[in-house]
């Protein structure tokens, strides 16, 4: 079984400051990660995955992660945020077997403030 | 290329109805997968069809179910609606070509009263 704790689900961040959002896994099989971003009403856009190679991954947006097996963790950064980076961010596993199930984290809304 | 399409985005249904929703996955994608979002549960994934076949299915009752036709569409319906069901049910559709990023639809937001 897998599961995905986002640690924080609210995270306040002045405009040009820069962010980490936290994300840690469990499972019993090797996983690959992702990073979803939502907006009001809308559905989820991809920001960035990991599925093998280089553990620091870039996205769009300016965002990237590092996976880090030792501590099955998966934290997004982004070093200077804009107010429109305002958005609900969902953390992800699936497993590598070629079935396509999701397992979301609880999101963590980032409100980035003027 | 066109996105994932989910008809229609806003649903409102009485306690005791049924409902079936509606997606059209980006063309040539032959996985889609169903996701429960609300506030209380968060994301939860509901079931995935491949080829017509239902390949995995989430911890939710025998109300939902799906089906996938051979052009990759695919409908759930939802039946005995429940006021716990409103929610925004997200239709996901994958490549089967190595490249295992979902992509969503806008999804479907169902009000049941």
């Amino acid at each position: 079984a897998q599961s995905v704790t986002q640690l924080d689900s609210q995270v306040p961040v002045f405009e040009e400051a820069p962010v980490e959002l936290r994300c840690n896994y469990s499972s019993s099989v090797s996983v690959y990660l992702f990073w979803y971003v939502q907006y009001p009403n809308q559905g989820l856009q991809l920001l960035l995955k990991y599925l093998s190679g280089s553990t620091l991954v870039k996205g769009i947006n300016g965002f990237e992660a590092e996976f880090n097996k030792s501590q099955t963790s998966f934290h997004l950064r982004k070093p200077s945020v804009h107010i429109s980076d305002t958005a609900e961010y969902f953390c992800a596993v699936s497993g590598t077997s070629g079935t396509y199930k999701y397992i979301f984290g609880t999101g963590t809304r980032l409100k980035v403030l003027a | 290329k066109a996105g994932v399409t989910q008809t229609p985005r806003y649903l409102i249904k009485t306690r005791g109805q049924q409902v079936t929703l509606s997606c059209s996955p980006i063309s040539g994608h032959r996985s889609v997968s169903w996701y429960q979002q609300t506030p209380g549960q968060g994301l939860q994934f509901l079931f995935e069809y491949f080829s017509e076949t239902q390949r995995n299915k989430g911890n939710f009752p025998g109300r939902f179910s799906g089906r996938q036709f051979s052009n990759s569409r695919s409908e759930m319906n939802v039946s005995t609606l429940e006021l716990g069901d409103s929610a925004l049910y997200l239709c996901a559709s994958t490549s089967q070509t190595g490249n295992t990023e979902a992509f969503f639809g806008q999804g479907t937001r169902l009000t049941v009263v």
